[in-house]
């Protein structure tokens, strides 16, 4: 049972435009979230996060917008730049159980289009 | 980096052999995990602990076990490898709940069961 779900497999943009990446989540009780992008052959790197409290958080070129009432949360980066080509995951993290697990999704491939 | 080391990087095994993978760390993260990638499935949490000689399983924890004798190493061990063990191994080590949400990753650890 995928309790996070990145339904894009895969996102091609142009340089220079904006880039959305979407994650669903089915547990009401998760209350933060974080984006990671990921090189090949590389570990993934924490991009930014959000806590359930706010429904925005900006970095830069990076913002992720939280829906709560729909469990959806959306990563936007503008603008897109070729060096952004990588996969995405989104997490959530899970302390229901009194210990703390992170809950990822499938990941989106992104390429940026030069 | 955030100080986590996973060796072996690469690590080529046949059926039905033990193989252990380590993860260590030195950057005091009371929480390490381990997680594995194939493509389709996303990162899937193997197992975690919470603190020494503290461990759970995570949603893919059959035919691994994990031992954390110090807060620095966390070992996975393949009891008995298959070829469905085939993968890219993630340790990641965080501190949830102490205000500081973001996990860091390890590098990778690609085996292949043959």
């Amino acid at each position: 049972d995928q309790q996070v779900k990145q339904n894009s497999p895969s996102l091609s943009v142009q340089e220079g435009r904006i880039s959305i990446l979407n994650c669903d989540y089915t547990n009401s009780m998760f209350d933060y979230f974080l984006w990671y992008k990921k090189y090949p052959a590389e570990g993934p790197t924490f991009l930014i996060s959000i806590s359930s409290i706010k429904d925005k958080n900006e970095d830069g070129r990076f913002t992720v917008f939280l829906n709560k009432s729909a469990k959806h949360l959306s990563l936007h980066i503008v603008p897109s730049q070729p060096g952004d080509s990588a996969v995405y995951f989104c997490a959530a993290i899970s302390g229901t159980s009194g210990t703390y697990k992170y809950i990822f999704g499938t990941g989106t491939r992104l390429k940026v289009l030069a | 980096d955030a100080g986590i080391t996973q060796s072996p990087r690469h690590k080529v095994t046949e059926t039905g052999t033990p193989v252990t993978l380590r993860c260590h760390q030195t950057e005091n993260h009371r929480y390490m995990y381990w997680y594995r990638q194939d493509p389709g499935h996303g990162l899937r949490l193997i197992h975690y602990s919470y603190g020494v000689k503290d461990t759970d399983k995570g949603e893919v924890s059959d035919g691994y076990s994990v031992s954390r004798s110090k807060t620095e190493d966390f070992l996975l061990t393949l009891e008995s490898a298959t070829s469905s063990q085939t993968s890219v191994y993630f340790c990641a080590i965080s501190s949830p709940g102490t205000g500081n949400t973001e996990a860091f990753f390890g590098q990778g650890t690609r085996l292949t069961v043959v």
